[in-house]
């Protein structure tokens, strides 16, 4: 069972915005940054968002995060065919001293 | 362009010893932790351990007393061992670049899918 809860799944149609939650405590997401992950079946994860809601260079600004309290937040606005994935948050846990992933969400687009 | 090569044994028995190496090649190896993360099939990402190019590691406390992580940093390498293998550590191990103190998967390696069975 993750310490980061993730809705296990999410959808939309094509230019739909989608959100997906990840919540967490004040161990974690409310004292740490938080990180999102894209995994497309069969491939290494990628790096989508950083420190909450920094995008590394290459990804799309249809990607933004945030982050309030001890929950943060992923948004895929213009939602793309491409944008099926899985997408996994992350934050380091100050008091299992080790990182933390949600669950999952698996995005599908209609 | 930074890029993480990993390599080492795709099939264990129980009992066995898990090993796994990751070059990293571009970018500054000292200037970063280095982290080992795994998927069992059909799973979610659990976080292995970190070191960084002293030799300091940080371990997840569920593994700790199976794991070590080494390092090489005069070749840019560090190193994954996990002891007495069970059927629960079959999965795609990933070596990647960050941990605590640096962003977690700015680069990540290809994947090694390691199978434990009889």
């Amino acid at each position: 069972q993750s310490v980061l809860t993730q809705p296990p799944s999410a959808s939309g149609t094509p230019g739909q915005r989608v959100t997906i939650s990840c919540s967490g405590s004040n161990s974690n997401i409310g004292t740490n940054y938080v990180h999102w992950y894209q995994q497309i079946p069969g491939t290494a994860p990628k790096l989508l968002i950083y420190e909450n809601n920094q995008r590394p260079s290459g990804v799309p600004d249809r990607f933004s995060g945030s982050k309030s309290g001890t929950s943060a937040s992923l948004a895929i606005s213009g939602l793309r065919s491409e944008d099926e994935a899985t997408y996994y948050c992350a934050a380091w846990d100050d008091r299992l001293t080790k990182w933390e992933f949600g669950g999952g969400t698996k995005v599908t687009v209609l | 362009q930074v890029q993480l090569q990993q390599w080492g044994a795709g099939l264990l028995k129980p009992s066995e010893t898990l090993s796994l190496t990751c070059g990293v090649f571009g970018g500054s190896f000292n200037d970063f932790s280095w982290s080992w993360i795994r998927q069992p099939p059909g799973q979610g990402l659990e976080w292995i351990g970190e070191i960084v190019h002293t030799g300091s590691t940080k371990y997840n406390p569920s593994l700790k007393s199976r794991v070590t992580i080494s390092v090489d940093a005069s070749k840019n390498q560090f190193s994954l061992n996990l002891r007495s293998v069970t059927a629960a550590d079959t999965g795609v191990y990933y070596c990647l670049r960050g941990g605590r103190w640096y962003t977690l998967g700015t680069y990540w390696g290809q994947g090694t899918l390691v199978t434990v069975s009889s």
